[in-house]
């Protein structure tokens, strides 16, 4: 199993906010490693969607945010749009792995 | 953009090595700036980091594949390769090289499209 919890599933309608977490402990995210949030079309190469827990590369849409609490991470889209259906995976570093980098088994959201 | 391309056997026996290789366009493998990576994805499970390597050839690697996994890098063709040795059907996933900046927890900026690699005789 993955290191990092995520929801198997999120959908939303179209324009609508959903919000995507991701659950780690004290040895990965609990620790102060950054968290990473990627989006990806199976068939396609994954993209960077948020570094750093909350920072976004150029190209990507403010419509993305991410946040880090605690032992938490969440990615938050606003305005949902059709082309956001993907799977969505949080990255993070773990302690007992050496700082190995670590995921979370994904979150297919559906654009409803 | 930084395109990457993997390829490599898309079927291997129980017990043989994979072997993969990564060609880079677009940027200098040979940039000390950036590191190159291997991650795998197995049906129905999630993203694994399987190792790395440094332009100037110091690898990485995740600690539960570190005794079957070698990275090498091919600084004229600017590819890097990943072998697996022993490969048990537990193996079969699909295999993406990407970049990331050489530093601490630096994200993978740029991925490949993936190779699907089957463990079977």
């Amino acid at each position: 199993q993955s290191v990092l919890t995520q929801p198997p599933s999120v959908s939303g309608a179209p324009g609508q906010r959903v919000t995507l977490s991701c659950t780690g402990d004290n040895s990965n995210i609990g620790a102060g490693y950054v968290v990473h949030w990627y989006q990806h079309l199976p068939g396609t190469a994954p993209k960077l969607l948020i570094y750093g827990n909350i920072n976004r590369p150029s190209g990507v849409p403010d419509r993305f945010s991410g946040s880090k609490s605690g032992t938490s991470a969440s990615l938050a889209i606003t305005g949902l749009q059709a082309e956001d259906e993907a799977y969505y995976y949080c990255q993070s570093y773990d302690i007992s792995l050496s700082g190995s980098g670590v995921f979370g088994g994904g979150t297919r959201l559906t654009v409803l | 953009q930084v395109p990457l391309q993997g390829s490599g056997p898309g079927l291997v026996k129980p017990s043989q090595t994979l072997s993969l290789t990564c060609a880079v366009s677009g940027a200098s493998i040979n940039s000390g700036s950036y590191c190159w990576s291997w991650l795998r994805q197995s049906a129905g499970k999630g993203l694994e980091w399987i190792g790395l390597i440094y332009t100037n050839g110091n690898t990485n690697s995740n600690p539960s594949l570190r005794s079957r996994v070698t990275i090498s890098i091919d600084r004229s063709k600017n590819q890097f390769s990943l072998k697996l040795s022993s490969v048990t059907a537990a193996d079969s996933a699909v295999y993406y090289c990407a970049r990331s900046e050489a530093g601490s927890w630096t994200p993978f900026d740029y991925w490949g499209q993936g190779s699907l690699v089957t463990v079977s005789s």
